[in-house]
C-alpha cells in the first residue's frame, strides 16, 4: 500500500525567506516517483517539481528544489526567496501502482 | 497549448439528484483521470483511464458513481443519486500515458449537494 504523510497544515513565513514543506512516504514498490503540486485559491492543480526513486541528485526547478532522502522516505519541497503569489496550497504526491496525494499544507506568505 | 477543460464550473444540486461533469483533456493524452476532493483535503482518485479502457477504479462508489471515456478522448463522471457527502470538488486532469510523469489539471467542478 501506498501512503504519503504531510504533517503540516499550516505554515506562515515573511517574504523572502526560504521555507520547507515536509512530506513523507510509504510503499514497498522499489520505482516510484515523487511530485509536488499547488493549488491556489482558483482550485487548479500546477505540476512543481518531480523526483524519480533512482534519481541521485535532488531535482531543483527555479525556486523550487526536492530534498529527497531514501532511507527516511522524505522528500520535502524547499522554496527559496518566497514571494506572495507563492501562498496557496500544496500537495505532496507520490506514484508507485498510482498516484496517491498527502492531506496538504496552506502556505501564507507574510508581507 | 489549450488545456484540460472542465464543466460546469460550478453545480448545486439536491440529495437524490442525479448530476454529470465532462471533461475534455489534452489532445493526444491517453490517460486521464477524475479525482475527489473534499474540503480540507488531498485530492483521492476516483478513476483512471487508457485510451477508453478503465485501468483503476477500486475507489469509484460503484453503486452511484458511473464514468466513461468513449473513443478515448473525452469523459463524463455521473453521480445518481447525489448524497451530502458527495459536495466537492471533482477534477480531472490527463497525462501522455508513460508513467512516472506530471499530470495536468483542469480547474474542476465544484459540487454542492444539499
Amino acid at each position: 500500500a501506498q501512503k504519503i504523510t504531510q504533517t503540516q497544515p499550516g505554515m506562515f513565513v515573511q517574504e523572502k525567506e526560504a521555507v520547507t514543506l515536509d512530506c513523507t512516504y510509504d510503499t514497498s514498490d522499489q520505482s516510484y516517483g515523487l511530485f509536488w503540486y499547488k493549488q491556489p485559491s482558483s482550485g487548479e492543480m500546477i505540476f512543481l517539481i518531480y523526483q524519480g526513486s533512482y534519481d541521485e541528485q535532488n531535482a531543483t526547478e527555479g525556486r523550487y528544489s526536492l530534498n529527497f532522502q531514501k532511507a527516511r522516505k522524505s522528500a520535502n519541497l524547499v522554496i527559496s526567496a518566497s514571494q506572495l503569489g507563492d501562498s496557496a496550497m500544496y500537495f505532496c504526491a507520490m506514484e508507485a501502482q498510482k498516484l496517491v496525494f498527502g492531506q496538504g499544507t496552506r502556505l501564507t506568505i507574510n508581507p | 497549448e489549450a488545456g484540460v477543460a472542465q464543466s460546469p464550473r460550478y453545480k448545486i444540486i439536491e440529495k437524490r439528484q442525479s448530476v454529470a461533469f465532462w471533461c475534455n483533456p489534452i489532445s493526444g493524452h491517453a490517460t486521464l483521470y477524475w479525482y475527489q476532493q473534499i474540503l480540507g483535503q488531498g485530492p483521492k482518485l476516483l478513476i483512471q483511464f487508457q485510451n477508453n479502457g478503465v485501468v483503476d477504479d477500486s475507489q469509484l462508489p460503484k453503486d452511484r458513481f458511473s464514468a466513461e471515456r468513449l473513443k478515448g478522448v473525452d469523459s463524463t463522471l455521473k453521480i445518481q443519486p447525489a448524497k451530502l457527502e458527495d459536495s466537492a470538488v471533482y477534477l480531472c486532469a490527463s497525462s501522455l500515458g508513460r508513467g512516472l510523469e506530471k499530470l495536468f489539471f483542469g480547474s474542476g467542478t465544484q459540487l454542492s449537494v444539499l
